[in-house]
């Protein structure tokens, strides 16, 4: 069975600066997708970046970027240029080929963002 | 338009009282699904529709009972509740992707308090 592992359950950091959030996964399957979705305190589930297990390239949008490690299970997120707006909680999340294509999660870390 | 729709947003509901949870896409996903999600915590999965199908129940109690009457509605109906019943429903659609990726998209979810 598949797990995600997200060992930080708080972080913080100062507005304008970069933080990296944590996630491990541990799956015996070749071919998968592995997402990073952001929970503000409005509660809407957004998704902020994909990465297909395929590809080497790390995935980025905008501000947002993956450093993916196939070989050791490793799939962390960097905010650049932290913004106010980027407080929330962040859940890492793990999607096998199955046929109903379930999303196996991660504990989550809550990421505070100071003036 | 990745938009996925939820009524009501907040629901209160005595524990002899029946209701219903309303989502709606027109992406044209055919894939939806239920989660329940408690504060501070990732989104469990309950239930997945699968061209209107259902795919997976995640031995979810039978006082909620899911039905997708066509492509673009999920409704969750609601009977008999318990008090830990309480918190957040979320709805989600999945869309396939070009080279065979996907991403589930949330709507924003309805607060549910069972008194």
């Amino acid at each position: 069975a598949q797990t995600v592992t997200q060992s930080q359950p708080e972080m913080s950091v100062q507005e304008a600066e970069t933080v990296t959030l944590s996630c491990t996964y541990d799956t015996s399957e070749s071919d998968y997708y592995l997402f990073w979705y952001k929970q503000p305190p409005s509660r809407q589930m957004i998704l902020v970046i994909r990465q297909e297990a395929y590809k080497q390239q790390n995935a980025t949008e905008n501000r947002f970027s993956v450093n993916f490690q196939k070989a050791a299970k490793s799939f962390s997120l960097k905010i650049s240029d932290s913004q106010l707006g980027d407080a929330a909680m962040y859940f890492c999340a793990y999607g096998g080929m199955d046929s109903n294509y379930q999303l196996i999660w991660g504990a989550g870390t809550k990421l505070i963002i100071k003036p | 338009d990745t938009e996925v729709t939820q009524t009501p947003k907040h629901l209160v509901m005595g524990m002899t009282n029946k209701k219903s949870l309303k989502c709606e896409q027109h992406m044209g996903h055919r894939a939806m699904y239920w989660y329940k999600q408690k504060a501070k915590k990732p989104p469990e999965l309950m239930f997945v529709y699968s061209y209107e199908k259902l795919s997976i129940n995640e031995s979810v109690p039978s006082r909620f009972s899911p039905e997708c009457p066509n492509s673009s509605l999920l409704n969750l109906h609601l009977h008999a509740l318990q008090p830990e019943d309480s918190a957040l429903y979320l709805c989600a659609s999945r869309l396939f992707l070009a080279g065979g990726s996907y991403e589930q998209y949330f709507g924003p979810g309805t607060r549910l308090t069972v008194t």
